[in-house]
């Protein structure tokens, strides 16, 4: 149980547009979803934290009109890259945690990932 | 969140024992330690967490001293397979998000 599903895998887009991302729990519901990226032999960086049904809180220095988070079920948040430049190129992650009450400490699910690559 | 320290890379010959430290020396008293590896190109996955009792799974143990200020991840015969980079992470039940240090990483030896 507690799969997280990520789509698509490996994403190339042109400078200048726009990549969605797509982040699933497929076995579970999820009223928070966290966005990371991991740039090569780096660790992940929390992005931000997607809240079902309210805003994203975004970790300090990270730009919220360019990373558009948008989380509108239990188990779907999405992740745009607006206006992508080649220092977007990454590796992002998402992640959903099982809810099973209030201290839960239930471990975070990650999916595959999607690497981007901007040219 | 407390922070967490873990040597940079680490061998292990095929069949051994894995033998993975992690310091948290400011954990506090509700931080749970949790354990995730992540291989190249794919997303972390879970392998196992605690609060104070030494905790095992199909997949490893880990051994949390008295005092709390580290712990062990064990994986009791290494494969080819585990080899990738383990990261510890301590949060408490309050705190939502899940911050990953540097890691470890594994070379596992034929």
């Amino acid at each position: 149980g507690a799969v997280v599903s990520q789509h698509p895998s490996r994403v190339i887009c042109k400078s200048g547009t726009s990549v969605k991302i797509e982040c699933r729990s497929l076995d579970f519901q999820a009223t928070t979803m966290f966005w990371y990226r991991q740039f090569p032999k780096k660790s992940l960086m929390l992005m931000a934290t997607s809240n079902e049904g309210s805003k994203a809180t975004y970790e300090q220095g990270v730009e919220k009109d360019k990373f558009l988070i948008n989380h509108a079920s239990l188990t779907l948040s999405t992740l745009t890259v607006t206006s992508a430049h080649p220092e977007d190129s990454s590796f992002y992650i998402c992640s959903a945690r099982l809810m099973d009450g209030t201290g839960s400490n239930s471990p975070l699910h990650f999916g595959n990932g999607t690497r981007l690559t901007v040219t | 969140d407390a922070k967490t320290t873990q040597p940079p890379s680490m061998d292990c010959a095929e069949g051994r024992a894995a033998n993975l430290p992690c310091n948290h020396s400011t954990i506090s008293g509700n931080e749970y330690v949790y354990w995730y590896r992540q291989i190249h190109s794919q997303g972390p996955q879970y392998i196992i967490h605690g609060l104070k009792n030494n905790e095992t799974n199909e997949m490893a143990s880990l051994i949390i001293t008295e005092d709390r200020k580290s712990s062990t991840l064990i994986l009791p015969h290494a494969t080819l397979r585990d080899t990738a980079v383990y990261y510890c992470i301590v949060r408490g039940t309050t705190g939502n998000q899940f911050y990953f240090g540097t890691g470890t990483s594994l070379t596992v030896i034929p």
